[in-house]
Order: C-alpha cells, then structure tokens, then sequence
C-alpha cells in the first residue's frame, strides 16, 4: 500500500508569490491533515479535512488556505508568501473515523524556500 | 503558546544503554500522547501512544510513563541502538481529530 504522496518534495518562491501544495492520503483514508515544521516553531497543525469540509484549523492567518477533494487528495495554498514561510510542510492522513487513538500517516513533506 | 514541553533538546546515548525524553503538558483536556519518531528528510511516523487512564505502556524497547497528576509523560527506549538516532517529539490531543500539539523535539544519537 503506498503511503503519503506529498509534491512537489522541494519548492523555491520568492516573496508576495503564492504557492500551492498537493497531498494524496493512503488509499482508503479520508482525512487529510497539514502541519508546518520549522526549526524555530517546531512542528504546528495547519488545518485537517475530512469528507471535502474543514474539520478543524490552527492558529494561522487568512493565507493559508486548504481544500480537499471528492477523492480525499488535498491541496494547501500559501498566498503572498514571507520569508517566515519557508518551512517543511507535512501532510498526514489518517481513516477519519475520529477517534482519539487514530494513527496518523505523515508524508515526507514538501521543502518550501521563500527567497 | 507553548502547551506541551520536552525535554532535553539532544541526548546521546551509548549503545546498549536507555534513552529517556521527558514531555510536560498544562491542557487537562488532553486525552492522547503520542510519540513520534522522525529520521532526516522523512515525515514523523507514529512509535507509541498512550492514554491517561493508563500509567505506562510498552512496546517491544519503547516504553511510556504517564503521570496525570504531575502532567507529565516521558518514553522510554531500553537497549537503545545506533538506529535509534532520529528526533523524537511528544505531542498531545483532545477530542478525537488529529490537530496534534508537539512538543520542540528531541535529538537522540546513539553511540557505539
């Protein structure tokens, strides 16, 4: 079974660009979550979608957006972006049941340098 | 606002010997504390999990202490091995749904 697809795996932008990110969950999974990894911040939650609808949303401002679609794959936009945006950006799927002690699967992320 | 607090930033273990990271969190209404293990240029993968009704839980060399009234938590790894080397990071979560809080991470290398 594949795991978590994220691409592309590096990304250069330059600031007030915007950038869009793509995710494939494991087949069979439906919902698809998006966190943001820095050394400074460390890893935080972006937001999670479940069945096409955001489930749930971190402390993020309006540029950062995300939606999924009829087929569980997800996509994240990063609008004008900042220097502040250069990150590792992880997708995480998991079934969606909702449940507290539901695994969640990371990809292996996609490299975003603002320059 | 950091809710859930790791320590220690890096450790370096010998071979053989036991690696412990500590997590410290302030939101009673978690209910969830995995640990996730993560090697260079690969997303987290899932090690351990525990929840607070139970105080410790293991896993072939991974072990879980949880202690709800202090509000803390810290894994294990017995027999630690060169393999073990990757970053470590405790996270906690509410309600089912997977907006994890991490904690900052801990650098473990394992030496011969």
């Amino acid at each position: 079974k594949a795991g978590v697809t994220q691409t592309p795996r590096y990304l250069i932008k330059t600031r007030g660009q915007q950038v869009t990110l793509s995710c494939s969950p494991i087949s069979g999974h439906r919902s698809v979550s998006w966190y943001q990894q820095t050394p400074g911040q460390g890893l935080q939650f972006l937001f999670e979608y479940f069945s096409e609808t955001q489930r749930n949303k971190g402390n993020f401002p309006g540029r950062f957006s995300g939606r999924q679609f009829s087929n569980s794959r997800s996509e994240m936009n990063v609008s004008t972006l900042e220097l502040g945006d250069s990150a590792l950006y992880l997708c995480a799927s998991s079934l969606g049941a909702g449940t507290t002690n539901e695994k969640l699967f990371f990809g292996s992320g996609t490299q975003l340098s603002v320059l | 606002q950091q809710q859930v607090k790791q320590s220690p930033q890096s450790l370096i273990v010998q071979k053989g010997g036991i690696s412990i990271i500590n997590c410290a969190y302030e939101n009673t209404a978690f209910d969830y504390f995995p640990w996730y293990q993560q090697f260079p240029g690969k997303g987290p993968a899932l090690l351990i999990a525990i929840r607070p009704d139970v105080s410790e839980k293991k896993e072939g060399r991974f072990t879980i202490s949880f202690n709800k009234s202090a509000k803390q938590f810290s894994l294990h790894i017995m027999d630690s091995q060169p393999g073990d080397s990757a970053t470590y990071f405790c996270a906690a979560t509410q309600g089912g749904g997977n907006k994890l809080t991490f904690g900052t991470g801990t650098q473990l290398k394992v030496e011969l």
